[in-house]
């Protein structure tokens, strides 16, 4: 099973700066890699798959990159609507796997 | 427009069997590369992917609950059926469903329901 690791755990930042959040795959899940972010009492919600893609109505401020085991979510400028929690997937290899979250936070 | 919505009982007793309906609209689970997926989310904890059914009736779960694991489909309906047995306390948590697409977001999540929580308790 592909464990993923998520770092740091939690992220304190200031509205304006640049938030960067780590993923690692214990083994290469090549660009089969997502991004989700999580608000309180809220279903996730798909930022970046296929490890640099954004999806559907994300704004140009969130980033990914990275293939094969790590990858990097870049917040370019926070936006108070950005502090939440930050989920990595991988869906190269079965089962599926999330790592543990990283928490963004003022 | 793309909507899932679980529903099922909020409350399971021990050692019972949990059913949890997943209701979408806006695509259809016989499109090719089409799949539903269930995650969970304990209270403060990390998502856990659980399963998946895709468009050709393959079937994916996790090692963790195989065995108490089963995922079905009706098509017709546009409905997607979990079924858990043997229920214990740790498997509390919020039960999402979502959908994956190869052709639109090459096999993430990329729709969600709102979930719906269970709690499993005497």
């Amino acid at each position: 099973e592909v464990v993923m690791t998520q770092s740091p755990a939690t992220l304190a930042v200031s509205p304006g700066e640049r938030a960067t959040l780590s993923c690692r795959a214990s083994q290469s899940v090549s660009s089969n890699l997502a991004w989700y972010q999580q608000k309180p009492g809220q279903a996730p919600r798909l930022l970046i798959y296929g490890a640099s893609t954004r999806a559907t109505g994300i704004p140009a401020r969130f980033s990914g990159s990275g293939s094969g085991k790590e990858f990097t979510l870049t917040i370019s400028s926070l936006q108070s609507e950005d502090f939440a929690v930050y989920y990595c997937q991988q869906y190269n290899n079965w089962p599926r796997a999330f790592g543990q979250g990283t928490k963004v936070e003022i | 427009q793309i909507t899932l919505k679980e529903s099922g009982p909020t409350l399971v007793k021990p050692t019972q069997t949990l059913t949890l309906t997943c209701t979408f609209s806006g695509f259809s689970l016989s499109t090719s590369g089409v799949g539903v997926g269930w995650i969970r989310q304990p209270p403060g904890k990390a998502l856990e992917w659980l399963g998946i059914i895709y468009w050709d009736d393959n079937k994916r779960y996790s090692p963790s609950v195989k065995s108490r694991l089963t995922i079905t489909k009706d098509t017709s309906k546009n409905q997607v059926v979990l079924i858990m047995t043997d229920m214990d306390p740790v498997d509390t948590a919020t039960y999402y469903c979502t959908r994956s697409s190869y052709y639109d977001s090459s096999g993430s999540f990329d729709y969600w329901g709102q979930g719906s929580p269970v709690t499993v308790s005497s």
